[in-house]
């Protein structure tokens, strides 16, 4: 069964060090999402790409926040210095090209950041 | 401010009753409906999707949609332990560069 792939899982790093998530989509998914979640809250989108394009990335703090898919398939998202307000869950989704109002979006395991 | 409200419970209910959480949106324009399940520690599972009124069933899981109302829910029967779990509801518009507004989600408990 075909599945977003996100690495690392878990991540624990220091404010003001640098972190880097990666994300596979589902092979043939044109549009990707990162989205960051803090606990009982729900998913907060923070850039989506439709193919290699940024289509939104109104809530990315783009002073420390950069992301980037530059084939069009997998994507990275970097943070550059973290601070102690990052620690939270970052989740990549996906979905697939299609026409219409049909934007079901798959997740990867997500990546747990604690910064310390 | 488009928007997508639901009850944060928790829930609480007996193995094998029925659950019922609801969802409500904003946006009129609104098109294409996602409940979620979201186990403690893990990412969202898409468990329903449903596009116009009516009701859609899957296995134990019903997901009812009312556009004239503005709301959507499941409901999900014989309720196990392994339902416990936070729900989340999504809502998409087409012309919303097929981004979804997200609930906050239901947090449901299913007792043995």
């Amino acid at each position: 069964e075909a599945e977003v792939a996100q690495s690392p899982r878990y991540k624990i790093t220091e404010k003001s060090q640098a972190v880097a998530f990666w994300c596979d989509p589902i092979s043939g998914h044109a549009t990707l999402y990162w989205y960051r979640q803090i606990l009982g809250q729900g998913p907060e989108l923070l850039v989506q790409f439709q193919d290699e394009s940024v289509v939104d990335d109104s809530q990315l703090p783009k002073d420390r926040f950069s992301a980037e898919r530059l084939k069009g398939v997998d994507s990275t998202l970097k943070i550059q210095p973290a601070e102690l307000g990052d620690s939270a869950m970052y989740l990549c989704a996906s979905s697939p090209r299609r026409a219409g109002g049909y934007n079901e979006q798959f997740f990867g395991p997500g990546t747990r950041l604690t910064v310390l | 401010q488009k928007e997508v409200e639901q009850n944060s419970g928790p829930l609480s209910v007996p193995e094998g009753a029925i659950a019922s959480l609801n969802c409500t949106y904003s946006d009129r324009g609104s098109q294409s409906f996602f409940w979620y399940r979201q186990y403690s520690g893990k990412s969202p599972e898409l468990i329903m999707s449903i596009y116009s009124n009516g009701d859609k069933e899957d296995g134990r899981f019903t997901a009812q949609l009312n556009k004239a109302s503005q709301y959507v829910s499941l409901l999900i029967r014989d309720s196990q332990p392994s339902d416990s779990a936070t729900y989340l509801c999504a809502v998409g518009n087409a012309g919303n560069n097929r981004k979804l507004i997200w609930g906050l989600g239901t947090s449901l408990a299913v007792n043995p």
